[in-house]
């Protein structure tokens, strides 16, 4: 199946800037997502991307798109302690099923 | 609008029981997707239906089934559960082929 690769932790300081970023495989995916969990909930969509984007902002989230390396990142602004949790990319791949990444933890620092 | 409601939320059952569980979709979704999700292995998709029908399967053993109701409901089985059967799972709705929302989980362990 489709190989969708993030890495594990990030640890930021309140108020400053995350990154987080993914590669994937399928490069017919016609969108692509990030996704929020906290402890003991589902995932929520953050936002996500067309695939003939380079670039969405949404507030605090900036998503860049770079097709031609496979890689997606997503930029949280002024980050804050309540976004703490792990953050999923995902891709649709073969049939339209969903491929998730491992999840990174993002860890704000007060 | 109600979100993708998944009951119960906790379950504990010892080896070798069935289970089931239920996903009561988003108003208007008609799809329904299921995952396993454990620290291990990360977010396994195991099976999608649309309008009853399944319509995509993960790689999954056969103890792993699924079904949808006319009024899109979905519930999950596993039967003859095993200790590795241990995992969060995920119901997720969606309108077409985008866009997953998802419920809060069931939490399984087997003892």
């Amino acid at each position: 199946g489709e190989d969708v690769e993030q890495s594990l932790f990030l640890s930021v300081r309140e108020g400053d800037s995350s990154v987080i970023n993914c590669t994937y495989t399928d490069s017919s995916s016609t969108y692509l997502y990030w996704y929020k969990q906290e402890p003991g909930a589902g995932l929520q969509l953050l936002t996500y991307i067309f695939s003939n984007m380079d670039m969405k902002q949404d507030q605090r989230l900036t998503v860049l798109l770079n097709k031609k390396d496979k890689h997606l990142s997503l930029r949280i602004a002024d980050t804050q302690t309540g976004d703490s949790a792990i953050y999923f990319c995902a891709e649709t791949g073969t049939g339209n099923q969903f491929y998730f990444g491992t999840g990174t933890s993002l860890t704000v620092i007060p | 609008k109600a979100g993708v409601t998944q009951t119960p939320r906790y379950l504990i059952k010892t080896r070798g029981q069935q289970v089931t569980l239920s996903c009561s979709p988003i108003s208007g979704h008609r799809s329904v997707s299921w995952y396993q999700q454990t620290p291990g292995q990360g977010l396994q998709f195991l099976f999608e239906y649309f309008s009853e029908t399944q319509r995509n399967k993960g790689n999954f053993p056969g103890r792993f089934s699924g079904r949808q109701f006319s009024n899109s409901r979905s519930e999950m089985n596993v039967s003859t559960l095993e200790l590795g059967d241990s995992a969060l799972y995920l119901c997720a709705s969606s309108l077409g082929r985008e866009k997953l929302f998802f419920g809060s989980g069931t939490q399984l362990s087997v003892l």
